[in-house]
């Protein structure tokens, strides 16, 4: 079954550290790996995505890493601001048509001062 | 320079009601989707349209109905409106089928 999984479910960090959230998937055949940010009340934006032969990818401050072979991605955040307050959603894509998009759950960021 | 709009933001109503969420874009993407967001899952693909007047099916299409006469429109309406369908709905557009450029979201409340 094609599934996609987030850890952890929330987090809370205090502003200008580090932190990653992890997404593991058992979608197959694997097409891209996508990261989104979704701001309270607003539509998800997407801030990078992966194919298979790219293990890590950058936007800013935000880096995302893909391990194929384990079927784990992982989105580091470094030097946290209050504005990365917001939710983080990992989508996989399989080969295939529009059908073949499976959304994890999100992770819940909450930085403070 | 739009993008992606939905309208109306917010709606109230009542169970058994028909409603239409409205969808527009301006980038002239042959794709267009549409979700609802609820807690404790994913977005879910309600319905898709690959073009004008083609229009498939998503993983909770039951209650929805779409349409599509032209590219920049893809409007959702609930035909008799079930307090299951209390959502957030998102529209999305996108040149592929795996690429999502999202709208702002319209929170719907049914009573």
């Amino acid at each position: 079954k094609n599934q996609v999984e987030q850890s952890p479910q929330s987090l809370i960090i205090l502003e200008g550290k580090n932190c990653t959230l992890q997404c593991n998937y058992t979608v197959s055949p694997f097409s891209n790996l996508r990261w989104y940010k979704q701001d309270t009340g607003r539509g998800p934006v997407s801030l990078t995505i992966m194919t298979f032969s790219e293990n890590t990818k950058s936007n800013g401050r935000y880096t995302a890493t893909l391990d194929a072979d384990t079927k784990q991605s992982s989105l580091h955040i470094t030097a946290s601001q209050l504005s990365d307050s917001a939710s983080y959603i990992c989508v996989v894509s399989a080969v295939g048509g529009a059908n073949n998009l499976f959304f994890g759950t999100g992770t819940r960021l909450t930085v403070i001062p | 320079d739009a993008g992606i709009t939905q309208s109306p933001r917010y709606k109230i109503t009542e169970t058994g009601r028909q409603v239409t969420l409205m969808c527009h874009q301006t980038w002239s993407h042959s794709y267009m989707f549409w979700y609802r967001q609820d807690l404790g899952h994913g977005l879910r693909l309600i319905y898709y349209s690959a073009a004008a007047d083609i229009t498939d099916k998503g993983e909770v299409p039951d209650g929805y109905v779409v349409s599509r006469s032209k590219t920049e429109n893809f409007p959702l309406t609930l035909e008799s409106a079930t307090r299951s369908q209390t959502s957030v709905y998102f529209c999305a557009s996108g040149q592929r089928a795996n690429e999502q450029f999202f709208g702002p979201g319209t929170r719907l409340t049914v009573l």
